[in-house]
């Protein structure tokens, strides 16, 4: 089965300070989704990259996928307190029919 | 609205009672997942619906669980004779295709068996 690992697990930045949040599968990505858990609160989807190479961006969050497709990175720029929450990556198994989704990413940002 | 939307947002029950959770997708989706949560753990996923076909039950963790989609739209999960490790955030999302799309996630039942 696909396996995704994020690094780190968790995170604690200053206000302002740049980031990145890592995504790495055991497999090729057919499919890879960012989301953003915010404490207490639902799950909110922020991006999906398909191609290798591709690089998408949302306000001050800009996302990744590797040309291998095996890897993903989302990367955030002048972080503020707004950004803090919980990152999960997904992946859409070519295989199987669920989603498989890493272990998540804890992020604070202390003003 | 327009999203996932599932009720109850919180359950707290007794171990042993049975339990029913309940999922609305998006009008028109054909895919419906189940997920849970426990506490400091990822997401785990625990079955999948697909318009008319089987579903894949394949995370379901035991015989005490089991899911129903009726008319290709609702779906409810049931836990029976539930345990103290079931504690968790139930997610439900829906997608309207299995691939191509991002799934809209629910905002979750958080069950609580005491």
């Amino acid at each position: 089965s696909q396996e995704l690992e994020q690094s780190p697990q968790s995170l604690i930045v200053q206000e302002g300070k740049n980031l990145t949040i890592n995504c790495t599968s055991s497999k090729t990505l057919y499919g890879l989704y960012w989301y953003k858990q915010k404490y207490g609160e639902g799950l909110i989807f922020l991006m999906m990259l398909q191609k290798g190479g591709e690089e998408k961006s949302h306000e001050k969050i800009t996302a990744k996928l590797d040309e291998k497709k095996q890897q993903s990175s989302l990367h955030i720029t002048a972080s503020q307190p707004s950004h803090a929450g919980i990152y999960l990556c997904g992946a859409d198994s070519n295989a199987g029919n669920m989603l498989t989704f890493g272990g998540g990413t804890r992020l604070m940002v202390k003003p | 609205g327009a999203g996932v939307s599932q009720s109850p947002s919180n359950k707290v029950t007794e171990k042993g009672k049975d339990v029913e959770l309940r999922c609305d997708p998006i009008s028109g989706h054909t895919a419906l997942y189940w997920y849970r949560q426990s506490l400091g753990q990822g997401l785990e996923f625990l079955i999948y619906f697909q318009g008319n076909s089987a579903p894949d039950k394949s995370g379901l963790p035991s015989d005490r669980f089991s899911a129903e989609r009726t008319g290709g739209s609702v779906s409810t999960l049931t836990i029976q004779r539930t345990q103290q490790e079931d504690s968790a955030v139930y997610l439900c999302a829906s997608s309207p295709r299995r691939r191509e799309t991002e799934a809209f996630f629910g905002q979750g039942t958080r069950l609580t068996v005491v």
